[in-house]
């Protein structure tokens, strides 16, 4: 069957930095997705990464080794505002997003 | 802005009673798609349509059936609301269904079943 893993529950500091890891066991593979989504709302597109590497975008990171198939999120200088759900999604052959449940990030001032 | 949107936000109906939820864009994305997301769980995809060509997944209960009358819009019918579908349901757009073709989500309905 097809899986995606990732922590429940993670806590950090305000200012600290954070990482959120995510394996996955897919049906072939199309690119993994990195969604943020805050209590209540809908999800909202962080990174996208395709091939082996680190994708960097302001104080997000994404990274990706598909020979082991784990990515991780890194996450700089966070703020209050980054306290939300972190949900890993990975496309596979069929060009299907495959969830996981999320890893919901708690930031303590 | 282009954007997701979806009617009601906030849905209360009765056990059994038919219940009806829209979701509209204006980002004219050829695949719409319907989530089912509880708390603290993965989104759970119940259907998807590229262009007017409509897939159910093949877990998606009957109680649950789609409709896209035109590339803007797509409904939600759940025709006999248990318990168990209080959740909050998740309209999203793609612009096709490739790698690296991100998905732009609505706001959310939830709906409360009592």
């Amino acid at each position: 069957g097809q899986n995606i893993d990732q922590p429940t529950e993670m806590t950090a500091t305000e200012g600290a930095i954070v990482q959120i890891n995510c394996t996955y066991q897919t049906s072939g593979f199309n690119g993994l997705f990195w969604y943020q989504q805050h209590a209540g709302e809908a999800p909202t597109f962080l990174s996208y990464n395709v091939l082996d590497g680190l994708e960097e975008k302001g104080r997000f990171s994404s990274f990706l080794s598909r020979s082991k198939g784990y990515s991780y999120l890194l996450l700089k200088e966070l703020q209050m505002k980054d306290s939300a759900s972190y949900l890993c999604a990975v496309m596979d052959s069929n060009y299907q997003l495959i969830w996981g449940a999320g890893t919901k990030l708690i930031i303590k001032p | 802005d282009a954007m997701v949107i979806q009617n009601p936000r906030y849905q209360v109906t009765q056990f059994g009673k038919p219940v009806t939820l829209s979701c509209s864009q204006t980002l004219n994305h050829n695949v719409m798609y319907w989530y089912q997301q509880k708390s603290s769980q993965a989104p759970k995809l119940l259907f998807h349509y590229y262009d007017k060509d409509f897939n159910n997944e093949a877990d998606t209960p009957d109680n649950f059936q789609s409709r896209r009358p035109n590339t803007s819009f797509c409904f939600l019918d759940i025709r006999s609301p248990g318990l168990g579908d209080a959740a909050m349901y998740l309209c999203a757009t793609s612009r096709e269904r490739t790698g690296g073709d991100e998905q732009f989500f609505g706001p959310g309905t939830r709906l409360t079943v009592l």
